[in-house]
Order: C-alpha cells, then structure tokens, then sequence
C-alpha cells in the first residue's frame, strides 16, 4: 500500500494564480482531511471529508474548496491564490471512528509570491 | 468544544536526558481518545500512541512511556535516555467519541531538540 499519496511535494505560485493539490489514498478511508501547517502554529484544519460525495469546513476554509468524488481522493483548489496562503499542506485520512488514528501524506510545500 | 494545549513550545536536552512533553486536553465526552504523533525534521507525521478514556494505565515502549491522568486531564510522554534521533516535533491530539464530530484537534506542538 502507498498510504496517502500527495503532489506536487513543492509549488510557488504567483499572487492570483489558482492550484490544485492532489491527495489520494489507497487504505478504503471514510475520512479525509486538509491541514494547513505554519510555523509554530500547529496543525490547523481547512476541510475535511467524511466519505464521498460530503465535504464540510474545518477552522481555516477561506480562500480553498474542495471536492470528494471517489473515496480515494480529496483535491485541494486554491483560487486567487495569496502570500497568507504560504504554508505546508497536509493531507490525512483515517477510518471513520474517533479512536482511530490519522495517516498523512508526505505533505505540500507552497510558496506564493 | 474540545481543546488541547501544549504548553511547552520548545524543549531542548543534552543526549541520555530524560524529557518529558506536557499535554493538557479538555473536553465534556466521558468517552474520548488521546493520540501522540511525531514529525521529525523530514515533515511527514507519524502515529505513535492511541489512549481511550476509559484505559487509564500507562504504555511502555521502549525508551517511550505515556502516562495518562483523567484527575488532571493530562497525557504526558516522557523520553528516556533521548537521542539525537528523537528531534522532532511532538503533537498531542484529542478526538471525542459521542457528541463530537469525530474531527481530532491537535495542540500546537513542542519542538525537542536533542544535543549530541
């Protein structure tokens, strides 16, 4: 099993450019997550999935969308992207019951300038 | 609302130390779960450790030990003898098991640094 896969690893981006970042997972997950990481400031949630087809906000939402066609991938779409939105992203899935542990990609290194 | 802190931004020790990183949660479900997960300099977040709320006893794992407290609301992790290889940072995660969306909450991370 790969585990959850994302790309690209790396990305700059222009002030107002958009992006997709890819996640995928090859573990029949419910859950899926989006994490936004700054320095010293932890893990912060943007959206997260509970199967396909059902998406809903995390803590930090604006400024991304996101979809859940199949239960293996959960895309990340930043539009008009802004240098607030430099950061690491992380991706995450688990299985649908709370004592049940997060598995997170290798993560997405976004710059925008 | 279920929160975590971790108050402890930075801990840095000289090899063979022992360390221990605080973890302080709060949350009104009777019925919840604990987690540490590591981050070493590479990025990528690893699991290390699952706690329910009704399993009080502490884990040993090797050189790592957890010791969990409902009276003070606390899931504290101690490394003995730390290596330079157990730089990272550490975060403590609470998820809640009825009445809650299921959706961890992380605290914000202790940064260890481990000196030769």
């Amino acid at each position: 099993n790969a585990g959850v896969t994302q790309t690209p690893k790396f990305r700059i981006l222009k002030i107002g450019q958009s992006m997709t970042l890819q996640c995928t997972q090859d573990m029949n997950h419910n859950y899926m997550y989006w994490y936004r990481q700054d320095p010293g400031m932890g893990l912060k949630l943007i959206y997260y999935s509970v199967g396909a087809g059902i998406t809903d906000k995390g803590e930090v939402p604006n400024g991304y969308n996101v979809s859940r066609s199949t239960t293996e991938d959960f895309p990340l779409r930043l539009e008009l992207a802004a240098p607030s939105q430099t950061s690491v992203y992380f991706c995450a899935s688990s299985y649908s019951h709370p004592g049940n542990e997060q598995f997170f990609g290798p993560g997405t290194r976004l710059t925008v300038l | 609302a279920q929160k975590v802190t971790q108050a402890q931004t930075e801990i840095s020790v000289v090899e063979k130390e022992d360390v221990t990183l605080d973890c302080v949660y709060e949350t009104r479900d009777t019925t919840y779960y604990l987690f540490w997960y590591k981050q070493p300099p590479s990025g990528e977040l690893v699991f290390l450790i699952r706690r329910n709320s009704f399993d009080e006893q502490n884990e040993i794992s090797g050189r790592y030990s957890w010791n969990f407290q409902k009276s003070t609301s606390s899931f504290n992790f101690t490394i003995t003898a730390s290596q330079v290889v157990d730089s990272a940072v550490y975060f403590c995660a609470l998820s809640e098991g009825q009445g809650g969306s299921y959706i961890p909450t992380f605290g914000r991370g202790t940064s260890l640094i481990v000196h030769p």
